[in-house]
């Protein structure tokens, strides 16, 4: 059981190039999320999803894309990544909704130049 | 909208006891969560209260006061390891949407 699993670990990009953030959970889970955290500060939730083929925006959704086409992936897409993206990327996994405990992937930390 | 406050630094001692507040502005309440980050690590949940009271896990409790948007994490028996950020996260009415404090870092020396 592998729980929360994020690729890459690392990226570098440059303004305007467009990229996809893997991430996958082998627990059943319905709810998955995607948070970014920049330095010193909280995670802001860009986008989330209910279910398969379900998602909704977060507080931070522009400049950002996902799907949702199995149970198990939740791929978050930089359209045209920016310096103001450069951070540190979650995803989170729960049973149930948002009131279950999120489970997170071990983060992927990108930098736009 | 919702909006958290907690302090940005807590210093204890090891074997002490350690009190994080959080007060919240909410347009929709569900729950109130708590959260721990090492430093490069990812969060952790540590607790989950919908109802006011006292949640005890271990050396961890939990308190939520709805009538005044405020709760607290309490930490007993303090370790080295304890040494993080801790997050409380508010979550909205409709129990599909974290919102997450600016973390409080707390320090713990022996």
């Amino acid at each position: 059981n592998a729980g929360v699993t994020q690729t890459p670990k690392f990226q570098v990009l440059k303004t305007g190039q467009s990229m996809t953030l893997q991430c996958a959970q082998d627990m059943n889970h319905e709810y998955m999320s995607w948070y970014r955290q920049d330095p010193g500060m909280g995670l802001r939730l860009i986008h989330y999803s209910v279910g398969a083929g379900i998602t909704d925006q977060g507080e931070v959704p522009n400049g950002y894309n996902v799907s949702r086409s199995t149970t198990e992936d939740f791929p978050l897409r930089l359209l045209s990544a920016a310096p103001s993206q450069t951070s540190v990327y979650f995803c989170a996994s729960s049973l149930g909704l948002a009131a279950d405990t999120q489970y997170f992937g071990p983060g992927t930390r990108l930098t736009v130049l | 909208g919702q909006s958290l406050e907690q302090p940005s630094e807590v210093t204890a001692v090891e074997g002490a006891i350690v009190q994080i507040n959080c007060t919240y502005q909410t347009s929709g309440f569900y729950g109130l969560s708590w959260y721990q980050q090492h430093d490069g690590g990812a969060p952790t949940f540590l607790s989950y209260n919908a109802l006011d009271g006292l949640e005890e896990t271990g050396r961890f409790s939990s308190f939520l006061s709805r009538s005044d948007s405020y709760g607290y994490l309490l930490l007993q028996e303090l370790q080295m390891k304890d040494s993080a950020s801790y997050f409380c996260a508010v979550l909205n009415n409709a129990g599909n949407m974290l919102t997450f404090g600016g973390g409080t870092r707390l320090m713990v020396k022996p």
